[in-house]
């Protein structure tokens, strides 16, 4: 099977803080990665795909100084929110792509619910 | 611009009746078209997926139809249960491409 790993699952911060999500492969190696936000009863938003070794390609409107992605492994990539406000609250998700049966089959992590206070 | 239209936005069935979420795409290149179901705060879980090459997919309750020439899939969850009650997502890729293209969800409700 594939296995993605995402941590923490919960996490609060005072405002103007920044918090690190990470995501990891545990079961195989990703060489591309994806961050997506999901605002309540929403669809999935993506926002960056991250490629090891590589900086990320970041989707319109997402501030890549805001929204700071790493991906420095083929197992592991990771999101980290600068100077965090209120309006970052949400749930983000990431998700690992992994090729199987002639496609490359997407598993996510189970998600992290960003409150910023 | 949304790659896959999906159909409808929420859903309320009954215990044991069919539901059916349908999705509709513009893109002939694509060849891959999973769903996934999600429950409030988890990520979303692949359910079934299905390529071009066939019409029809089953697997337990759930089943995919496909129809190529009218550019449209859907999800057929028969003797739907109160437990299926998630947000169900359908999306489509191009083979070995990394893109995926969601729809917008479908909120499926079942009453016991």
């Amino acid at each position: 099977g594939a296995v993605v790993s995402q941590h923490p699952s919960r996490v609060i911060c005072k405002s103007g803080t920044s918090v690190k999500i990470e995501c990891r492969s545990l079961d195989f190696q990703a060489t591309t990665m994806f961050w997506y936000r999901q605002f309540p009863k929403k669809s999935l938003m993506l926002m960056a795909t991250s490629n090891e070794g590589s900086k990320a390609t970041y989707e319109q409107g997402v501030e890549k100084d805001k929204f700071l992605i790493n991906h420095a492994s083929l197992t592991l990539s990771t999101l980290t929110v600068t100077s965090a406000h209120p309006e970052d609250s949400s749930f983000y998700i990431c998700s690992a792509s992994k090729y199987g049966s002639g496609a490359n089959v997407l598993t996510f992590g189970a998600g992290s619910r960003l409150t910023v206070l | 611009q949304q790659q896959v239209k999906q159909s409808p936005q929420s859903l309320i069935v009954q215990k044991g009746g069919i539901s059916i979420i349908n999705c509709a795409y513009e893109n002939t290149a694509f060849d891959y078209f999973p769903w996934y179901q999600q429950f409030p705060g988890k990520g979303p879980a692949l359910l079934i997926a299905i390529r071009p090459d066939v019409s029809e997919k089953k697997e337990g309750r759930f089943t995919i139809s496909f129809n190529k020439s009218a550019k449209q899939f859907s999800l057929h969850i028969m003797d739907s249960q109160p437990g299926d009650s998630a947000t169900y997502f359908c999306a489509a890729s191009i083979g070995t491409g990394n893109q995926f293209y969601f729809g917008t969800g479908t909120s499926l409700t079942v009453i016991p």
